[in-house]
């Protein structure tokens, strides 16, 4: 089934420790993103790739980084979790970076940090 | 920069009845796209419908229809003929139509469907 597959699911992670949420996509889409939903917040950018081999941040990036080596592939990663990144956590593909498209979403990864 | 505002953390509705849930943005922007989703408890973001701001006609997908006012830059969703499966939270979301336009999403309003 075409679509974006996330992993893990879920995690309880210990502070401190580094975490990469992984992402892909079969539909070979340019765009990803990633949005953290946190609640009365909804969700919010926290980086973007509009092609392959390129990366830009969003509104949150603080604390994150990402690459994009290949279309399909988009994995964030925590450097140092802090309880303040406990979230949900999409991952989302475009076919375009623009246009009237909405996104096609990922089932989400719930993270702790402890 | 833009902002989408939902005002209604959670909205009520009995099966079979109609609800509408707000949504207002802010954008200096005239040529843009404007997004209602869904999101039930299985966590899944499902794209309910899509309003482009250069046509007047409001979207309509079965029992779920937009009344889009771009000069009073509203949005808002009308739910018909409520059903149990409608129960989500239900996200507006903005997308610029520029070349490298973002999803910008509001904080959600949760519907309860009461039998």
């Amino acid at each position: 089934i075409a679509g974006i597959t996330q992993a893990p699911t879920s995690q309880i992670l210990a502070a401190g420790r580094r975490m990469t949420l992984r992402c892909t996509q079969d539909m070979r889409h340019n765009a990803m993103y990633w949005y953290r939903q946190d609640l009365g917040l909804g969700l919010r950018l926290i980086h973007y790739s509009n092609t392959a081999g390129t990366t830009g941040k969003g509104e949150v990036p603080d604390g994150y980084s990402v690459s994009r080596a290949n279309t399909d592939d988009f994995p964030l990663t925590l450097a140092s979790a802090v309880p303040s990144q406990t979230s949900v956590y999409f991952c989302a593909s475009s076919d375009r970076a623009g246009g009237p498209y909405g996104y096609t979403f990922g089932s989400g990864t719930r993270l702790t940090v402890v | 920069a833009q902002t989408v505002t939902q005002s209604q953390p959670e909205m009520s509705v009995q099966e079979a009845e109609t609800v509408t849930l707000s949504c207002t943005y802010d954008t200096s922007e005239s040529d843009y796209y404007l997004f209602w989703y869904k999101q039930p408890p299985s966590r899944q973001m499902i794209l309910v419908i899509r309003q482009e701001a250069y046509k007047q006609q409001n979207a309509t997908e079965n029992r779920f229809s937009v009344n889009f006012q771009k000069a009073a830059k509203s949005f808002s969703l009308k739910i018909s003929d409520s059903q149990l499966g409608d129960a989500a939270m239900y996200f507006c979301a903005y997308r610029s139509a520029n070349s490298w336009g973002k999803l910008q999403f509001g904080a959600g309003t949760q519907v309860v469907v009461t039998p």
